[in-house]
This record gives C-alpha cells, structure tokens and sequence, in this order.
C-alpha cells in the first residue's frame, strides 16, 4: 500500500534562508507521481510543484524545489530565500499511476514557521 | 472567480442532523473527490468520482454518502452527524488522463462542527 510519511511536525526558519522539507514514501508501484501542496492559515490547498517517478530531473518551480532520490525513496521540498508568507502547512502526496483510480495520498503535514 | 467553489463555508449542527455540503467546479473536469481534514492527520479520501455515473468509496466512506448532479456538481451528505465528524471537508478536482500530472484543484474548504 502506498504511504507518505513527514517526520517533521514543525520548522523554522529565518526569513531569506532556505528551509528543507522531508518527505519519504513507499510504494511497489514503479510509475508514481510526488505532489507537495501549501496550506496557509486561511485553509486553501494550494499545488506547489510535481515530480513523476520518471522524471530524469528535480523538479523546480520558482523558489521550490525537489530533491528526488529515488533510491531512498524520498521527496524533500526545498524553498530558498524564504519569505514571510511561505509560514503554511505544507503536504506531500503521492499518487500511483497503475492503480485503477490513481488515489492520491498525503502525509500529515509539517508547519513551517518563518520569522522576520 | 474561484474553479472549485464549496458550500457552506461553515457550518455547526447537532448530532443527528442530516447535513449536505455541495461543490461546484467550472474548470470542466471530470474528476472529482471529497476529503477531510483532522488535526495531525493530513487529507482523508472519502469519495471519489469518475464523472456522473461512476462514483467510488474512498478510505473513510463510512457515516457519508455522495451525489454527482452533474459534471461540475459534487455533494456529500452526512445523513446523520456525529461528533467525530467535525472536521475541515475539501472537495478538489482534476481533469482525466492516465501517466500525466494532473494536479488536483482544491476548493476552499467547508469547516464543519457537530456538537
């Protein structure tokens, strides 16, 4: 069964450093896809950035990024230059492709703390 | 405007009550899903749906129930709340297709309170 696991139940980091996010997965599918999504405090869920299974390179997108290592089954979200407004809950999620529904389950979340 | 609108916003009921909290989308998936959301717990799958005739249970269906009016409609129905149901619910959507990302589309979620 597929599972996703965030060890960190909170960080912090001072605003314009960089701050890394774990995730780590399991799964006996080998075509899967990684999703990191953003809750602020106002409750929206808001997609960050994705990385297939396949993918030959980490996935970046603005200020975030993805350290994918397959081998080790981990999908860390990386954020350089915080800001003040990147204070959220942030979630990884994982789908699997060759399921037949493709259900996409997350972690339990890490809250990430940015102070001035 | 927002693509995946929900309502109510909130909501705080008594146990017992039949409560029905409904979803719109206007992105013109054919994908839609309920979740919820508990301190601790991350996102929850309650149910899913293909496109109108095709709806699935998800991890947690048990106490809910679902209804596709139409492509762009999803409700979820508590027919009789409990407590334990109190929680944040988050309808999301995403389009069809198999191998690809498609990203799942978040409402902005329904707070629900069941004293």
């Amino acid at each position: 069964a597929q599972k996703i696991t965030q060890t960190q139940p909170g960080m912090f980091v001072q605003e314009k450093e960089a701050v890394t996010l774990d995730c780590t997965y399991d799964t006996s599918d080998p075509s899967y896809g990684l999703f990191w999504y953003k809750q602020p405090s106002s409750g929206e869920m808001i997609f960050l950035i994705y990385q297939g299974s396949y993918d030959q390179q980490n996935a970046t997108e603005g200020r975030y990024s993805l350290n994918f290592q397959k081998a080790r089954k981990s999908a860390n979200l990386v954020i350089s230059a915080s800001q003040l407004g990147d204070s959220a809950m942030y979630f990884c999620a994982m789908r699997e492709m060759n399921t037949g529904f493709q259900k996409l389950v997350f972690g339990t979340g890490t809250r990430l703390l940015v102070s001035p | 405007d927002a693509d995946v609108t929900q309502t109510p916003r909130n909501r705080i009921t008594k146990t017992g009550k039949r409560i029905m909290l409904e979803c719109s989308q206007t992105k013109g998936h054919d994908r839609m899903y309920w979740y919820r959301q508990d301190p601790g717990l991350g996102l929850r799958l309650i149910y899913y749906s293909f496109d109108v005739k095709d709806i699935n249970k998800g991890e947690i269906s048990d106490g809910y129930s679902v209804s596709r009016q139409a492509q762009a409609k999803f409700s979820l129905s508590l027919e009789s709340a409990i407590p334990n149901q109190t929680a944040l619910y988050f309808c999301a959507t995403s389009a069809p297709g198999q191998g690809s990302r498609n990203e799942q589309f978040f409402g902005p979620g329904t707070r629900l309170t069941v004293l």
